[in-house]
């Protein structure tokens, strides 16, 4: 099945150490997007690839940087994680910006 | 602005009751809607969308939702709770005219009551 993995699903790192999330897709998506959720709340875009074209939310961290090096692929990095960046991290997918959004698993992210 | 509220951050139904979830949106053009629900530690699951056309739409699990536009409402209803209902459910809603910008509700917690 057409689908949107996410690796790893739980990922525990210390303070400060960086960190990279993984997102894949069979779906042949144009865009994909990276999403924060922190313990009882909505989702957070954090940004977004439209093929190649990124573009960053005008509150996202500079800490959190975003790699897509093909259609099928797309990775979060965050280069010093503090104790407030834990949360799950949804990756999503469109076909275009009209479409509906196929989110992964998520990664829940640990920082210690 | 644009914007969607959803009222009541917690909902507790007995099992076999009716389930209501409300969303109310804000926007000065036509939206689209979205209805997802999350079960703990996964990812988000589309239950149904409005973009178009009918104005009841029915999803998956026995969920269907009514936009209504005089009362910029877009309910999610079930005609009965099954304690597998049980998670957290997020109103969406996007531009219809550039639709690159996803908003979420603040989300509901339904817990069904055995």
């Amino acid at each position: 099945d057409a689908m949107v993995i996410q690796n790893p699903r739980y990922q525990v790192t210390q303070f400060g150490k960086p960190v990279t999330l993984s997102c894949s897709q069979t779906l042949n998506h144009n865009v994909m997007y990276w999403y924060q959720q922190k313990s009882s709340q909505a989702p957070k875009l954090l940004f977004h690839y439209y093929d190649k074209d990124f573009n960053n939310e005008a509150d996202t961290p500079d800490n959190f940087q975003s790699r897509r090096p093909n259609t099928s692929f797309c990775f979060l990095d965050i280069r010093s994680p503090g104790l407030g960046d834990a949360a799950m991290y949804l990756c999503a997918t469109s076909l275009g910006f009209k479409d509906t959004q196929y989110f992964g698993p998520g990664t829940r992210l640990t920082v210690l | 602005a644009q914007s969607v509220t959803q009222l009541g951050s917690h909902v507790s139904v007995s099992e076999g009751a009716l389930v209501l979830l409300r969303c109310n949106y804000s926007s000065s053009v036509p939206p689209y809607l979205f209805w997802y629900v999350q079960y703990p530690n996964q990812g988000l699951q589309l239950l149904l969308k409005y973009t178009t056309g009918a104005t009841l739409v029915k999803g998956i699990n026995g969920f269907e939702a009514e936009f209504k536009k005089s009362e910029t409402s877009f309910h999610l209803t079930k005609p009965s709770a099954h304690m597998s209902d049980a998670a957290e459910y997020f109103c969406a809603f996007q531009r219809s005219n550039t639709g690159n910008q996803f908003y979420f509700g603040t989300g509901t917690s339904l817990t069904v009551i055995p």
